[in-house]
């Protein structure tokens, strides 16, 4: 069973600080990896991809990947209270997945003003 | 630009009757996706069409069918809905299955009393 571990919180920040999310998975093939984040009642949005090992730097997103340890993650410089979501992390596995993308949980963050 | 397109957002059914949930996209991604979520399920597999005229089983297909119309077009049937269905479902797309990440659709709320 190829999974995704998340740690399904809530992980409380405050306002301006970081907020470091965390996701490992099975699968040592995966090639691809996402972050999603999802808002109370609406649908997952893509926010950030990373295919190789390293750092990604979008804005105020950096995804992190270490292929080696089995583990993303996705850290939001100075956070607002807009970013309280819950962040979905998805990996495509090995084999190619023609059925679609293996998803965590979640973790449901909040931003504390 | 649309995107990925579901109706209807909410839908109430009582036991045993029928419906289909519609999804089209504007994007010519060439494969489509019916998730649905439940609390502390995560993002469940229903079906999926990894190209026009191919359709295959999820991780929860029981109860539901699914036709790909066209390359735009892919719905989900509820043939006796049942109270296990009541859920939030989500209609995605991706370019290709197994490389590209998925764009989702607003979501259908439905309940089965």
């Amino acid at each position: 069973q190829k999974e995704v571990e998340q740690n399904s919180g809530p992980l409380s920040v405050p306002e301006g600080a970081i907020a470091s999310l965390n996701c490992t998975y099975s699968d040592r093939g995966s090639q691809s990896f996402f972050w999603y984040r999802q808002y109370s009642g609406k649908s997952p949005e893509l926010i950030m991809s990373i295919y190789s090992n390293g750092d990604k730097e979008d804005g105020r997103f950096t995804a992190q990947l270490n292929k080696a340890s089995q583990y993303v993650s996705l850290l939001i410089r100075d956070s607002q209270p807009s970013d309280s979501a819950t962040y979905l992390c998805a990996v495509i596995p090995s084999g190619g997945g023609a059925d679609g993308l293996t998803f965590g949980k979640g973790t449901h963050l909040i931003i504390q003003p | 630009n649309a995107g990925v397109t579901q109706t209807p957002k909410f839908q109430v059914l009582k036991t045993g009757q029928s419906m289909t949930l519609q999804c089209a996209q504007d994007m010519n991604h060439n494969s489509m996706y019916w998730y649905r979520q439940d609390p502390g399920m995560g993002l469940r597999l229903i079906y999926y069409s990894a190209s026009e005229g191919t359709t295959d089983k999820g991780e929860v297909p029981n109860g539901y069918n699914v036709s790909r119309l066209n390359k735009r077009e892919f719905s989900l049937r509820l043939e006796s809905a049942a109270p296990s269905q009541t859920s939030v479902y989500f209609c995605a797309s991706s370019l290709t299955a197994g490389v590209s990440p998925l764009h989702f659709g607003n979501g259908t709320r439905l309940t089965v009393t």
